[in-house]
């Protein structure tokens, strides 16, 4: 099937700093990408979807310049997380849409990625 | 707007009994739906669809769906529990249109499966 892999895993970082995460699709195109947020035993919360070569669109509530979105290529999309507090701690999560499965919806997700803001 | 409920935050059944996790949902026209599966600080894994024909969906794992229009439901399934299908399950529903994979998602719900 399809893979999706999203890196880092695991991240720390200091108040203040940016960080950025990679979400690559390893063997098919993604045209479009979606990021979401987790908070602890609860459910994705949509933060953006991603289009290739275009801007992001974002959900209510996100706040596109402290939530950067850059999907430079069919197979990668990157989001940073500019000036990090620690009210950003969160597990973040994308998926990609192959290209030839548009018309069935079906998503495919990273590992996902902890980052805990100090 | 979409909509996606599971009732049951959290279902506990023993290892070989079956299971099942109940989904419902609330769309016009007529939607993909979708079980993922997630295991702890890890993403989600597909797990079974259903675009057409058979309400009865065979996944992956041994899991299985079945589609009720009527009801709007989407239950999962599984004859026999395992230990290691102690997981989070999602439910999600996604439009037959070009915002296909803008799925909408249910809260989730936590199986724990005791030998």
């Amino acid at each position: 099937g399809a893979v999706v892999s999203q890196h880092p895993s695991w991240v720390i970082c200091k108040s203040g700093t940016s960080v950025k995460i990679e979400c690559r699709s390893l063997d098919f195109q993604a045209t479009t990408m979606f990021w979401y947020r987790q908070f602890p035993k609860q459910s994705l919360m949509l933060m953006a979807t991603s289009n290739e070569g275009s801007k992001a669109t974002y959900e209510q509530g996100v706040e596109k310049d402290k939530f950067l979105i850059n999907h430079a290529s069919l197979t990668l999309s990157t989001l940073t997380v500019t000036s990090a507090h620690p009210e950003d701690s969160s597990f973040y999560i994308c998926s990609a849409r192959e290209v030839a499965g548009m018309n069935t919806g079906e998503l495919f997700f990273g590992e996902g990625s902890r980052l805990t803001v100090l | 707007a979409q909509s996606v409920a599971q009732p049951e935050d959290q279902v506990n059944v023993a290892e070989g009994n079956p299971l099942t996790v109940k989904c419902t949902y609330s769309v016009s026209g007529n939607p993909y739906l979708f079980w993922y599966v997630q295991y702890p600080n890890r993403g989600l894994q597909f797990l079974l669809k259903y675009i057409t024909g058979d309400n009865l969906v065979k996944g992956s794992y041994g899991f299985e769906a079945e589609f009720n229009k009527s009801q709007t439901s989407f239950h999962l399934k599984k004859p026999s529990a395992l230990v290691s299908d102690s997981a989070l399950y999602f439910c999600a529903v996604s439009p037959r249109n070009t915002n296909a994979g803008k799925s909408t998602f249910g809260d989730g719900t936590t199986l724990t499966v005791k030998p």
